[in-house]
Parts: structure tokens; sequence; C-alpha cells
């Protein structure tokens, strides 16, 4: 089945650092993928999605493009502070439009 | 204006008992899920619904029970709580696009113990 595996369990960072966390997927065709993020005590929120081979999503200084190829999504951020210490979460939409399905997640935490 | 409720955001249940997480959105979507959250797994998803009167097996639907009474609610029912089921409980609502390629947004969250 779909599947989505992010690499990185814990990354620890100062502030300014450049962050990348991985995601790789595996499904046919050309689905959805999404970066999430996760604040202490909230609910996931959505941060942006690429649906395209190539595509770029971008949201609050964070990136990812859509490599077909590479079967990648992987997350960047050229500057973390603190106030981005969180987990991620990468995920692939159902290609039959069910659900999302969700990767480990990544928790981050960036030191002053 | 939080757009997905949930409730209780806590509770502690004995093995056996029987527990109700509720969930409301008012974000007028048709599609609303379950998922359970636990160190090493991510989100997983449980039960999902289409609209009201549907309901479907997600990938752990076992000892899960769900219902959606209508296009606003939808409840998670543990009929016989066990203590593998403590975890924390994630509502979402979204809308399924052409290709599956549909954002969800999630409530804060339950937290269920059961000792």
């Amino acid at each position: 089945g779909d599947s989505v595996t992010q690499t990185e369990g814990q990354v620890a960072l100062s502030e300014e650092d450049f962050l990348t966390i991985h995601c790789n997927y595996s499904a046919s065709g050309y689905p959805a993928l999404f970066w999430y993020v996760q604040y202490p005590g909230e609910g996931p929120q959505f941060l942006f999605r690429a649906s395209r081979d190539k595509e770029k999503g971008s949201s609050r200084g964070f990136e990812a493009t859509y490599d077909k190829g590479t079967t990648s999504f992987h997350l960047r951020k050229a500057s973390v502070q603190e106030s981005d210490s969180a987990v991620y979460y990468c995920a692939l939409g159902d290609q039959g439009g069910r659900a999302l399905i969700f990767g480990t997640g990544t928790t981050v935490s960036v030191s002053p | 204006e939080a757009a997905v409720t949930q409730s209780p955001r806590n509770k502690v249940a004995v093995t056996g008992g029987k527990v109700t997480l509720s969930c409301n959105q008012t974000n007028n979507h048709n599609n609303m899920y379950w998922y359970r959250q636990d160190t090493g797994h991510g989100l997983r998803l449980i039960h999902y619904s289409y609209g009201a009167g549907s309901t479907e097996k997600g990938d752990i639907p076992d000892g899960y029970k769900a219902s959606r009474p209508s296009q606003e609610n939808f409840s998670l029912i543990l009929e016989l709580a066990t203590p593998s089921q403590t975890s924390v409980y994630f509502c979402a609502s979204g809308d399924a696009y052409w290709g599956g390629a549909h954002e969800q947004y999630f409530g804060p969250g339950t937290r269920l113990t059961v000792l």
C-alpha cells in the first residue's frame, strides 16, 4: 500500500540554522503531498501541499518541491526560529480520495 | 473561531467501560475523520465518513465504532475500552477534490487514558 517515510525522528538546531526534513513516499501515479505542523497541545495544522512533479509548495518560510524521480518531498527552511519548534508531518493523499497517509513525524527543537 | 472542536479534551476510563468521543465541525465539509496518535506511529486512521449517515473503516478500526448523525457531528465509540486504546485522538474535517488532493483541518485532540 501507499506509505510515507520520514528519515529523521528528532532534529535539534540553533536559531538561524538551516532545516531539512527528509520525506520519501511510495505510491503509484502522482499523489498529492502535504506538510503539516503540530505545536504542543494542538492538532496538526496544514502547511502546504503540492500535486504535480516539480511543483513547489511553501508557507511561513518553509518550502518543499515535489520530485517524482526520487519520490521525495523534503521540507526546508533557511533560518529557523525558536517558534519553529514543533512536530512536522509529511503526508500523501490516498489515491482513492479517502484520507491522508501520514509519516511518523519529526520533532524539531530549536534553541536560542 | 475554532472550526473543529472535540469533547472531552481529557478522559480517564476503566477497562471494559464505554467511551464516546465527540467532534463538531463548522467548516461545512462533507468528510470527517478520526485518527489516533501514538509515538512511533504518527497519525493512523480509525474511521471516516463521507457525509451524514455514512461511516467507513480506516486502517485500524478494530475495537472502535463511529457515528455520523449530521453534517457537523462525528463520534467515535469504544464499546469495551482496553488499555491499548490509551492514546490521543484527533478528529478532522475536509473535502476531497480531484485525485484525492484534499486538505484536512484538525481539532485540538482528546487525551484518553484507559486504566
